[in-house]
């Protein structure tokens, strides 16, 4: 069974441009989050969807982040205008567990580097 | 907010020694979650724990959920190069929400 999907693996852009970030979560799954890691603060959550719906944006760290889920098997992280400060590794990963579980399942991340 | 600290930060190891790490809370968790996240790829789940005092086994990785629930262990037996990684605990912020925190790591570093 295909894993989280996530694409690019590496993207290298200049501060101010567009950057977006796709994700194809696995078969089934209805939930989807999205992960900044950072060596100063570890894995951070950013935001996640359940059933394609925004529940929780808190982590989104400004405006120049956004994300959708238009469908149950696709979502994106946009971050317009880009600064260096954006620069990580970004996850996606997405879930099917039954109350009480919290099993998450995490793709290869994007690494994202912006000059 | 809820947090997790990891322990010890990073450990150096020959191959074949055994490893013990923890993961431990100011507040109760009902679920400790275990992953390991390999130079460039995402963490993966290895171990999920549901009940206090539960011990799992997932082959030559033991964990469990401590009596007081502030706490949870990973041990690795007998270690070989490719356990090499970073380890990282993990739990819901809120029971019944999908929200999870996660500690800051372990990493272990195995010389042949």
């Amino acid at each position: 069974d295909a894993g989280v999907i996530q694409s690019p693996r590496h993207e290298v852009t200049e501060m101010g441009q567009e950057v977006t970030l796709r994700c194809k979560p696995i078969s089934g799954h209805d939930y989807l989050f999205w992960y900044r890691q950072t060596m100063m603060r570890g894995l951070e959550l950013l935001i996640y969807f359940n059933n394609n719906v925004p529940i929780d944006d808190s982590g989104m760290p400004e405006d120049r982040f956004s994300a959708k889920m238009p469908n149950a098997s696709f979502s994106t992280l946009k971050i317009q205008p880009s600064e260096p400060r954006d620069s990580a590794v970004y996850f996606c990963a997405s879930s099917s567990a039954p109350t009480g579980h919290y099993e998450q399942f995490f793709g290869p991340g994007t690494r994202l580097t912006v000059l | 907010g809820q947090q997790l600290n990891q322990s010890p930060q990073s450990m150096f190891i020959q191959e074949g020694e055994d490893v013990s790490m923890n993961c431990t809370s100011s507040s109760i968790f009902n679920t400790w979650l275990w992953y390991k996240q390999d130079p460039g790829e995402g963490p993966v789940l290895l171990i999920a724990l549901y009940k206090a005092g539960e011990l799992t086994s997932n082959g030559r990785l033991t964990a469990q959920f401590g009596i007081t629930r502030k706490d949870s262990f990973l041990n690795i037996s007998a270690s070989i190069p490719s356990d090499v990684g970073i380890y990282f605990c993990a739990g819901p912020i809120i029971q019944g929400a999908q929200k999870l925190v996660f500690g800051q790591g372990t990493r272990l570093t195995i010389n042949p």
